[in-house]
């Protein structure tokens, strides 16, 4: 089965500090991954899509990275804000299965 | 509309009442999948309709879960006989594209479903 982990599951930072969350999944197999942040109650929101050519992708202060070799994607949010708190969840897409990590869940206190 | 929308937001159900949920995908999108999420989890995917053909349903967790969309736009998930562990937020999304290989999905706010 297919399985893609997100680590940590939860996470505290102080507004202004960068964050870091980590997205790794155990087959290389890989058509694109995508970066989404839900709010409560809200639906999914795309922040980025890295197709399975690419390495990285960058909107803003958000930057994605995908290592396929090592089943790895990194999400850096650069000088966080209290908007940025909200469940961070990692997609990848390959063969005909969608999986999802389990999220990231961020609180950045002001 | 803008968005993909859902309907209803909230819905309870008693235990082994029938419930349909609906989904109104971007006006336009060929692909629209459905997906189950349980509280503190990720989304975990259901099926997946190209226009009206559904082309993937290998998710759906039992054959009390059906999905339709007859005129490959609006799509309902029907549960049957609805259970305790069937409450979670159902979530829908949509795509311009074709397939899962170059594909960017737009999600619904979702439905969630408390079942007692």
């Amino acid at each position: 089965k297919q399985e893609v982990t997100q680590i940590p599951a939860a996470l505290s930072v102080p507004e202004g500090e960068n964050l870091v969350l980590n997205c790794s999944f155990t087959d290389s197999a890989i058509y694109n991954l995508q970066w989404f942040r839900q709010d409560p109650g809200k639906g999914l929101t795309s922040l980025l899509l890295i197709q399975s050519s690419q390495r990285e992708q960058t909107s803003g202060r958000l930057n994605a990275s995908l290592d396929k070799s090592s089943g790895r994607s990194t999400l850096y949010i650069a000088a966080s804000q209290p908007g940025d708190s909200a469940t961070y969840l990692c997609y990848k897409a390959a063969g005909n299965k969608l999986t999802f990590g389990g999220g990231t869940r961020v609180l950045v206190k002001p | 509309g803008a968005g993909v929308s859902q309907s209803p937001r909230y819905k309870v159900a008693k235990r082994g009442q029938d419930v349909a949920l609906r989904c109104d995908p971007i006006s336009g999108h060929v692909s629209l999948f459905w997906y189950q999420q349980a509280l503190g989890q990720g989304p975990e995917f259901l099926t997946y309709f190209q226009n009206e053909a559904q082309l993937d349903k290998s998710g759906l967790p039992s054959d009390r879960f059906f999905a339709e969309r007859p005129e490959g736009s609006v799509s309902t998930l029907k549960i049957q006989r609805t259970q305790q562990e069937d409450s979670a937020v159902y979530l829908c999304a949509s795509s311009s594209k074709v397939g899962l290989k170059v594909n960017e999905q737009f999600f619904g706010p979702g439905t969630r479903l408390t079942v007692l």
